[in-house]
């Protein structure tokens, strides 16, 4: 079975500073992966996905995140936050071989401070 | 288009009774998937209906879990009785297909509280 790890559970940070969320999987086979993200009192959003090809995939609000297979993970980044950023941001992973069940990490609160 | 409605959003309910959340999925949306965040972990998958099949359940934590989705189209979790580790948010996700990697739409859950 997969399992995703997300270390920090809560992540401050002030406005227009970097960021990065950390994201390590446990697998013994390729899989695809994911960040999602929940905005206050909303569902959760696809932010931005790995599935093959090249290892950097941006996002549409300037988020990007790199798979590292040799060291099974998959962090995201963004150089300058803004206050719409805050929301919980979730890791996840699916098995090409177990269709389109997903594997969620715990989550990490990112809140921007202004 | 409407997204992925869930209802109640909120439920407080005591140990031994039972409740109901419903899904609604967007419209043409064959597969219908539950999950569970219990406070402070990681999101948790269910069951997996394609139309009005139960696809997996694996993921159902026992029998006092019942998930329906009659004609394919809205869904339905009962829990009954509830007991306090059932206490979570509930999530609801659809999708059109099932291309390993298609996105989820999920809905904004349902707060469950077993007191």
């Amino acid at each position: 079975a997969q399992s995703v790890t997300q270390l920090d559970s809560q992540v401050p940070v002030f406005e227009e500073a970097p960021v990065e969320l950390r994201c390590n999987y446990s697998s013994s086979v390729s899989v695809y992966l994911f960040w999602y993200v929940q905005y206050p009192n909303q569902g959760l959003q696809l932010l931005l996905k790995y599935l093959s090809g090249s290892t950097l995939v941006e996002s549409i609000n300037g988020f990007e995140a790199e798979f590292n297979k040799s060291q099974t993970s998959f962090h995201l980044r963004k150089p300058s936050v803004h206050i719409s950023d805050t929301a919980e941001y979730f890791c996840a992973v699916s098995d090409p071989n177990t269709g389109n069940q997903f594997y969620f990490g715990t989550g990490t609160s990112l809140t921007v401070i202004p | 288009e409407a997204g992925v409605t869930q209802f109640p959003s909120h439920s407080v309910i005591e140990k031994g009774q039972t409740v109901t959340l419903r899904c609604d999925p967007i419209s043409g949306h064959d597969n219908l998937y539950w999950y569970r965040r219990v406070m402070g972990k990681e999101i948790k998958f269910l069951l997996h209906f394609v139309k009005e099949s139960k696809q997996d359940e694996s993921g159902m934590p026992n029998n006092r879990f019942l998930a329906e989705r009659t004609g394919g189209t809205y869904s339905t979790l009962k829990v009954q009785p509830a007991e306090l580790e059932d206490s979570g948010v509930y999530f609801c996700a659809s999708s059109q297909g099932v291309t390993v990697g298609e996105k989820l739409f999920f809905g904004s859950g349902t707060q469950l509280s077993v007191l």
